[in-house]
């Protein structure tokens, strides 16, 4: 799996966008950029994914450099229920998941 | 909407006794995860099952942890006997084949 950094915590107002990065320059040609995110005391969620190009979902989009060693997460109008802890992930796609300490994004009222 | 079910929910027991925790993942999904969850740190695999079959269980206590997922459907992790250190979030999850994977609300073990 490709080493992942992000920062540990990040506040948003609620309504606006939410831009959480991820660095990933170790990532190899075959790796997606997987996003999933825990809400306090739930399991994780699924959130994206992607290999090169962008993605959008019903949930968020995902902007992944030309050079994929850095991506963006958005979610366009962040509410109070986005407040949780997001993980990017770089892996193949039948690798397991290494979690790490992910970002603590709090959506502030 | 398909879910990942797991129980007990909540878990207190003392040390030395042995707990169990029960998964049922979605229907059709054939691979099965357990993932154990430290406060404030991300989820660890400790195993992977492809239907009845373990694919990976390289961080799983085997000395003391068991699973088992015999016909391929549910799941049951073990542990026996329970020490403090395994306090903790005990998580399922299943995908179809390799795709994303669906987590249950998980187990919050408490060992006294």
């Amino acid at each position: 799996d490709a080493k992942t950094t992000q920062p540990t915590s990040m506040d948003c107002a609620e309504g606006r966008a939410a831009n959480l990065p991820c660095n990933h320059s170790t990532i190899s040609g075959n790796e997606y950029v997987y996003w999933y995110r825990q809400i306090h005391s739930q399991g994780p969620q699924y959130i994206i994914h992607g290999l090169k190009n962008n993605e959008t979902n019903e949930m968020a989009s995902l902007i992944i450099t030309e050079d994929r060693k850095s991506s963006t997460l958005i979610l366009p109008h962040a509410t109070l229920r986005d407040t949780a802890v997001y993980y990017c992930i770089g892996l193949n796609r039948d690798d397991k998941i290494i979690f790490g300490k992910g970002t603590r994004l709090h959506i502030l009222p | 909407e398909a879910e990942v079910a797991q129980s007990p929910r909540y878990k207190i027991t003392e040390k030395s006794q042995a707990v169990a925790f029960w998964c049922d993942p979605i229907s059709g999904h054939a691979t099965l995860y357990w993932y154990r969850q430290i406060l404030g740190q991300g989820p660890e695999l400790l195993v992977q099952f492809q239907d009845e079959s373990v694919v990976d269980d390289s961080q799983l206590p085997k000395d003391r942890f068991s699973a088992e997922r015999l016909k391929g459907v549910d799941s049951t992790l073990k542990i026996q006997p329970a020490e403090l250190g395994d306090s903790a979030m005990y998580l399922c999850a299943s995908s179809f084949l390799y795709t994303e994977q669906f987590f249950g609300p998980g187990t919050r073990l408490t060992v006294l």
